[in-house]
């Protein structure tokens, strides 16, 4: 069953800016993870944050998680046209099967 | 080196064919996993694995069967073919609970 939703479903900025991308999932979990997929590639791992962690920070990330709302949110500061994809969010569910469930994703593009 | 690797990156065949789609993983992971991503580029996983259990999501048709030689394989077997198994298809690895390594996905086109 889908898990997440991710909000908004597409997102253009200027580049410079910052992005904002929201995702809710519905059941407890052991850890969140954002991904990101440029057109016609793989997925890239962009940052996990566990169930007891409430923030996190890799470079020009930050992840936010409130668990009590059943929802996460990923900042990415001083965007950059290579920042043009698409991003998921990911829960590994407690005390469901090793593996991940997926969002729908936000297709963010960044204008030069 | 490629931490997750799939072949072949594109596959176009016709319905009622079987076909394979290897992965290999070289990061020493104990789970490997096969993705299906659809039109919309919804991800959903179909498998899980490591040497000791395999974890089919209940919505897979039975004509997709996972092999896996050894720990660092896990190759998709697709029988019969149908229309609506087009989709790119991406393999995974990663420790249990952990962050997961994508390959760089199958596109498989059925006609």
């Amino acid at each position: 069953s889908q898990q997440g939703e991710e909000d908004p479903q597409a997102l253009s900025i200027q580049e410079g800016e910052n992005a904002t991308m929201n995702c809710s999932y519905k059941t407890s979990i052991n850890n969140l993870q954002w991904y990101r997929q440029n057109s016609g590639r793989g997925l890239v791992h962009l940052i996990l944050i566990r169930s007891n962690e409430r923030e996190k920070h890799s470079g020009r990330l930050r992840v936010t998680l409130d668990t009590s709302k059943k929802s996460s949110s990923l900042l990415i500061t001083a965007s950059r046209a290579a920042d043009t994809a698409s991003y998921f969010c990911a829960t590994d569910e407690r005390g469901g099967a090793d593996g991940l469930t997926f969002g729908k994703g936000t297709h963010l593009i960044i204008q030069p | 080196d490629t931490a997750v690797s799939q072949t072949p990156k594109y596959l176009v065949t016709q319905m009622g064919n079987d076909k394979s789609i290897k992965c290999e993983q070289n990061l020493g992971h104990d789970t490997m996993y096969w993705y299906k991503q659809d039109s919309k580029k919804f991800l959903k996983i179909m498998f899980s694995y490591n040497n000791k259990e395999l974890i089919i999501n209940e919505t897979v048709p039975n004509r997709f069967s996972p092999k896996s030689p050894d720990k660092a394989h896990l190759n998709l077997h697709i029988n019969s073919l149908e229309l609506g198994d087009s989709a790119v298809y991406f393999c995974a690895s990663s420790q249990v609970r952990g962050e997961a390594f994508f390959g760089q996905g199958t596109r498989l086109t059925v006609v």
